[in-house]
């Protein structure tokens, strides 16, 4: 089955180290994308990525960085930058020729950071 | 301004009612636009895109009005299955690769 997997599903850091999680992608999407979801907030957007060995900054970037050496792995590394990491993360893909480029995510990250 | 914003609800739905609402969005030169439905700490799922003439898929039927800038989501015969969250999402830039902007949701419980 083609689809998108985030793990792990809960994650617990102390403050102040770095943590990555993972995405990784079947559907050979070329665009990847990171976002966190706060309560009560639309969706954000970190980083993303329209092919490999490319990404751009999204609207929420500072703390957080990415790479993209594949086109199935899109991975987010959490730093002790970010001030406020606690949320729900979730990644995306798109198609290139999909009606609108609407995306599909995958089962999504909940980091706590203690 | 937000770029899409939406009533938070709860719309509270009997069973069977038809329930309806809207999101607003402040780009006008956006070009796409959907529906997703979130369960309760799950990931959103596509519902639907939204074309310009309004399109349905089953109990559910989508409208876009460009000259006031909103879309709408209606749905029929309402179930318990359809209780979740559905987040309005529209196209930001006029490039349109594919730079989505995340309403923050509409929270729908029906009831028996």
């Amino acid at each position: 089955d083609g689809g998108i997997t985030q793990s792990p599903k809960y994650l617990f850091r102390k403050e102040g180290q770095n943590v990555t999680l993972s995405c990784e992608q079947n559907l050979n999407h070329d665009a990847m994308y990171w976002y966190r979801q706060d309560p009560g907030q639309g969706l954000r957007l970190i980083y993303y990525s329209q092919i490999v060995n490319d990404f751009q900054k999204g609207d929420i970037a500072e703390g957080y960085s990415v790479s993209r050496e594949k086109k199935e792995s899109f991975p987010l590394t959490v730093t002790s930058a970010q001030k406020n990491p606690t949320a729900f993360y979730l990644c995306a893909s798109s198609p290139p020729d999909g009606f609108g480029y609407e995306q599909y995510f995958g089962p999504g990250t909940r980091l706590t950071v203690t | 301004r937000k770029e899409v914003e939406q009533d938070p609800g709860p719309f509270n739905v009997p069973e069977g009612a038809t329930v309806a609402f809207n999101c607003t969005y402040s780009n006008s030169a956006s070009q796409s636009f959907f529906w997703y439905r979130q369960d309760c700490r799950k990931e959103p799922k596509l519902l639907m895109s939204v074309y310009s003439s309004g399109n349905e898929d089953g109990r559910f039927t989508a409208q876009l009005n460009r000259a006031s800038q909103y879309i709408s989501l209606l749905i029929r015969d309402s179930k318990l299955s359809d209780s979740a969250t559905y987040l309005c999402v529209v196209n930001g830039e006029t490039d349109s690769w594919g730079k989505l902007q995340f309403g923050a949701g509409t929270q729908v419980v029906v009831t028996p």
